[in-house]
């Protein structure tokens, strides 16, 4: 079963735009990461923020987490053709083992 | 450096076949863990490795899935009598460490049940 819900399930924006997708979740979490996958591959990891942390940068993403919402969002800014892919939380069982990840988000981004 | 590579990139099977995946993590890593993944949907957690040590199967859909990690590198897994519903992506992915951070997948078995 999913841990994690993203929306919306499916973005299409311009290049140069910013995307945001959100992120739910429902029991605590030691972290939350976010992973990237292009059609026919396998994940990519993109950048984890732990429980204790509210907001994380790492180049054009900047990530927020909300403990109390249970709650994450991913922000893409300056979008371009290349970030076109599925995009997916994970979080952890609090127990450091297994991640669970969500439905993600597909995101399109047009030249 | 190498990556987690997976073997068969592809694999057709009847009905009733006996099927095993191959997993090649990172070279070090600790944990290896192997997720399924249907058509436009988010992958599925399966079962989990630390070393050699099975700590969690909870995924597995059945008893006809099983995996092993016999020496605590090359993983395995095996899915006895396929059927249908069995046809997906499965994923091996592995870390560094102990706990489930940052890990590194493989491109993935696509597994078609006839």
């Amino acid at each position: 079963s999913q841990q994690g819900e993203e929306d919306p399930q499916a973005l299409s924006i311009q290049e140069g735009e910013n995307a945001t997708m959100n992120c739910s979740y429902k029991t605590s979490i030691n972290n939350l990461q976010w992973y990237r996958q292009n059609s026919g591959r396998g994940l990519v990891h993109l950048i984890l923020i732990r429980s204790n942390e509210r907001e994380k940068h790492s180049g054009r993403l900047r990530v927020t987490l909300d403990t109390s919402k249970k709650s994450s969002s991913l922000l893409i800014t300056a979008s371009r053709a290349a970030d076109t892919a599925s995009y997916f939380c994970a979080t952890d069982d609090n127990q450091g083992g297994k991640l669970i990840f969500g439905q993600g988000t597909e995101l399109s981004v047009k030249p | 450096g190498a990556g987690v590579s997976q073997s068969p990139r592809y694999k057709v099977a009847k009905r009733g076949q006996d099927v095993a995946l191959r997993c090649d993590p990172i070279s070090g890593h600790v944990s290896l863990f192997w997720y399924q993944q249907a058509l436009g949907q988010g992958p599925e957690f399966l079962t989990y490795f630390q070393n050699e040590a099975q700590l969690d199967k909870s995924g597995l859909p059945s008893d006809r899935f099983f995996a092993e990690r016999p020496e605590g590198s090359v993983s395995t897994l095996k899915i006895q009598r396929t059927q249908q519903e069995d046809s997906a992506v499965y994923l091996c992915a592995s870390s560094p460490g102990r706990r489930s951070e940052k890990l590194f997948f493989g491109s993935g078995t696509q597994l078609s049940v006839l």
